[in-house]
C-alpha cells in the first residue's frame, strides 16, 4: 500500500517568514495530492489540493509542488501569519478502485511574533 | 447547511462497554468515512462508504462496525471497548461516489477515552 512521509514534524518560523513542509509518497499510482489544516482542537480542513496532471498549484500566499518522478510534493507558505499556526497535514491516493487516501503524520507549524 | 455532524463530542468508556458513534451530512454526498487520530500518527482510516449501501474496511478497522443507514448517515459501533480505542474520531464526507481522490469534509471530532 501507499506510504507518506512528511519532514519536519514540527516547523517554527517568525510571522513574514516562509515555511516549507516536505512529503514523499511510495506508489508511483498515486495522483492526487491534497493538503490539510487543522487547528488546535478542530477538525482538519483542507486548504488546497493537487492533481498529477500539473507541477505547481498556488492559492494567495499557499501553494503546493509536485515532483512526479521524485515521487514528493511540497507545501509552500509565504509571508507567514500567527493565524497560519497549526498541524498541517499531506496525503497521498489514485484512482483505483481499491485506492485510499493514505495520510503523512503531520508538521506542527508554529509562526512567532 | 451544517456539514458533518458527529455525536457525542466526548465519551468515557470502561474496557468492555460497547458504544456508537453517529455521523450525519446534509451534502448529498455520496462517500463517508471513518478516521481514528493519535498523536505522532496522523489520520487513519478504519471504515469507509464509497456509495450507499456498500462499506468496506479501511487501514486500522479492528475492533470496529460501520452501518451506512441511508446517504446521509454512517456510524461507526465499538462492540467492546479496549484501551487501545482512546483516540479522537473524525467522520468525513466526500462529494465522488468512491471518492478517495476528491476533497474531504470532516466533521467536529468525537474524543473517546477508555478506560
Amino acid at each position: 500500500g501507499e506510504n507518506v512521509e512528511q519532514h519536519p514534524s514540527t516547523l517554527s518560523v517568525q510571522e513574514g517568514d516562509s515555511a516549507v513542509i516536505k512529503c514523499t509518497y511510495s506508489d508511483s499510482a498515486s495522483n492526487y495530492f491534497p493538503w490539510y489544516k487543522q487547528e488546535l482542537g478542530k477538525r482538519p480542513q483542507l486548504i488546497i489540493d493537487i492533481r498529477s496532471n500539473v507541477g505547481e498549484k498556488k492559492d494567495q500566499r499557499i501553494a503546493v509542488t509536485l515532483n512526479k518522478t521524485a515521487k514528493h510534493f511540497s507545501l509552500h507558505i509565504t509571508e507567514t501569519q500567527p493565524e497560519d499556526s497549526a498541524v498541517y497535514f499531506c496525503a497521498a491516493s489514485n484512482t483505483g478502485t481499491a485506492s485510499k487516501l493514505t495520510f503523512g503524520t503531520g508538521t506542527r507549524l508554529q509562526v512567532t511574533l | 447547511n451544517a456539514g458533518v455532524t458527529q455525536t457525542p463530542k466526548f465519551q468515557v468508556l470502561k474496557t468492555g462497554q460497547s458504544m456508537t458513534l453517529q455521523c450525519a451530512q446534509d451534502m448529498n454526498h455520496n462517500s463517508m468515512y471513518w478516521y481514528r487520530q493519535d498523536p505522532g500518527m496522523g489520520l487513519r482510516l478504519i471504515y469507509y462508504s464509497a456509495s450507499e449501501g456498500t462499506t468496506d474496511k479501511g487501514e486500522v478497522p479492528n475492533g470496529y462496525n460501520v452501518s451506512r443507514l441511508n446517504k446521509r448517515e454512517f456510524s461507526l459501533r465499538l462492540e467492546s471497548a479496549a484501551p487501545s480505542q482512546t483516540s479522537v474520531y473524525f467522520c468525513a464526507s466526500s462529494e465522488r461516489a468512491g471518492g478517495h481522490n476528491s476533497p474531504l469534509h470532516f466533521g467536529n471530532g468525537t474524543r473517546l477515552t477508555v478506560t
